[in-house]
């Protein structure tokens, strides 16, 4: 994989669902792995910065999981509600440049009331 | 705390005209500091970056060129602006120390038309 590939494309799921996105990414020379939440008429907004294999990380009822080995990584909501509707983003660097971030095109998520 | 103002929030601008976006960070020093595109069905694309006054690193080539006078202040402009310019432009900036294992802070974007 060269390039950072999120699946699926969009989403609708109803409240209380619970769900998850995956995001591929290059493993050679990994460096960090990034996932940011990005709400309609605002900036994307940091989720969780992952370095190291295996790396689980929460936040309320997100978290996200790390794969370097294989390339992947996970995100899932747990109980989805409405304002968790959004696009969700992954983004990889890699230890040869890893100031520049190379990102996915995201996850559409709408959660219906 | 940081926060981090771009402007202006949409501009519409005839082809061939200049351009002058501007990127400010309150409550840090020395950021890294980013301009990236989002076009129409397109992921974020990284256009410039910067780790100190006066230095900018290009990742595409392209129309439009980045300055950093000031230390918290970021710039991207363009001397004749192309119908390809347009697009969604976010400002980001991040802590300096362990430089993409640290978060990005986005500014609010500037929506950029050419008509």
């Amino acid at each position: 994989i060269l390039n950072v590939e999120q699946s699926p494309q969009s989403l609708h799921v109803q409240e209380g669902d619970s769900t998850n996105f995956t995001c591929s990414f290059p493993s050679s020379n990994f460096y960090a792995l990034h996932w940011y939440r990005w709400e309609t008429a605002k900036s994307p907004e940091a989720l969780f910065v992952m370095t190291l294999n295996g790396d689980e990380k929460k936040k309320g009822r997100i978290s996200a999981t790390l794969n370097t080995k294989e390339g992947y990584s996970y995100l899932y909501i747990k109980g989805s509600q409405p304002e968790d509707s959004a696009t969700y983003l992954c983004a990889s660097s890699n230890a040869g440049n890893n100031r520049k971030l190379i990102w996915g095109l995201g996850t559409s998520l709408a959660v219906n009331p | 705390s940081q926060t981090i103002h771009q402007w202006p929030a949409t501009l519409v601008q005839p082809v061939g005209s200049p351009l002058s976006l501007e990127c400010t960070v309150e409550g840090t020093s020395n950021p890294n500091l980013y301009w990236y595109r989002q076009a129409a069905g397109r992921g974020l694309q990284l256009l410039f970056y910067s780790v100190g006054i006066g230095q900018i690193s290009s990742e595409v080539p392209q129309n439009l060129s980045a300055s950093r006078p000031q230390d918290r202040q970021f710039i991207l402009s363009s001397k004749k602006l192309l119908l390809s310019d347009s697009g969604f432009y976010l400002c980001a900036w991040s802590q300096v120390i362990g430089a993409s294992n640290q978060p990005q802070h986005f500014g609010d974007g500037t929506r950029l038309s050419i008509l």
